[in-house]
């Protein structure tokens, strides 16, 4: 089950510039998408969602972008904080009620 | 702020044993969940439930895995014989009414079978 991917494992960006979060998926059927972010010994804590139809969603320093055409998107964080630092989650689903999880990018945020 | 709770944070069992894995999900939502995370693998759906039954369950949620909802606010996940490969991270999570994909997770169960 490859549905949803993160072919990054791991991404370092200084504080104060922009994270870029990929992630790509083959189902066309899924209706919603997320982002969630987790800590270590935490479960997974929901950061942001953009809905299929939609191609951008901005939630202060999160943006979420959505290419259909490519089955991508994105989350880009701006200014990056060292807080930010953590695995972040990509996530779809189709119109019943399970997520898909991709495998995860572990961002550091370099004070 | 409302949260999930799950227990135990950590078990470790026999393989063979039975175990049980508590959650309360938040009190006003109706639809609950199970996800599971082998170490270092992605987080896996394992089955949903609402209105007393399961919606939907993924093939890893075989018969040896049962949910339950004893009362108004627990909801357990029941391993029957645990095998080596059950060892992972166990998630809670429930959501309200809102339909936009949106979850909410307990801190996990970590499962651990000798």
């Amino acid at each position: 089950d490859q549905q949803v991917k993160q072919n990054s494992p791991s991404l370092s960006v200084q504080e104060g510039r922009i994270s870029i979060l990929n992630c790509d998926y083959t189902n066309s059927m899924f209706d919603y998408f997320l982002w969630y972010k987790k800590y270590p010994a935490e479960g997974p804590t929901f950061l942001i969602s953009i809905s299929s139809i939609k191609d951008k969603n901005e939630d202060g320093r999160f943006t979420v972008f959505l290419n259909k055409s490519a089955k991508h998107l994105s989350l880009h964080i701006v200014p990056s904080q060292p807080g930010d630092s953590a695995v972040y989650f990509c996530a779809a689903r189709t119109g019943a009620n399970n997520l898909f999880f991709g495998t995860g990018t572990r961002l550091t945020v370099i004070p | 702020e409302p949260e999930v709770t799950q227990t135990p944070s950590h078990q470790v069992t026999q393989m063979g044993q039975e175990v049980i894995l508590r959650c309360v999900p938040i009190s006003n939502h109706l639809y609950f969940y199970w996800y599971r995370q082998i170490l270092g693998q992605k987080v896996e759906f394992l089955v949903s439930f609402y209105n007393n039954e399961i919606s939907e369950k993924s093939e890893i949620f075989d018969d040896q895995f049962s949910v339950e909802r004893p009362d108004g606010s627990n909801f357990t996940l029941k391993i029957r014989s645990t095998k080596l490969e059950d060892s992972a991270m166990y998630f809670c999570a429930s959501r309200g009414l809102k339909n936009t994909g949106e979850l909410f997770f307990g801190e996990g169960s970590r499962l651990t079978v000798l």
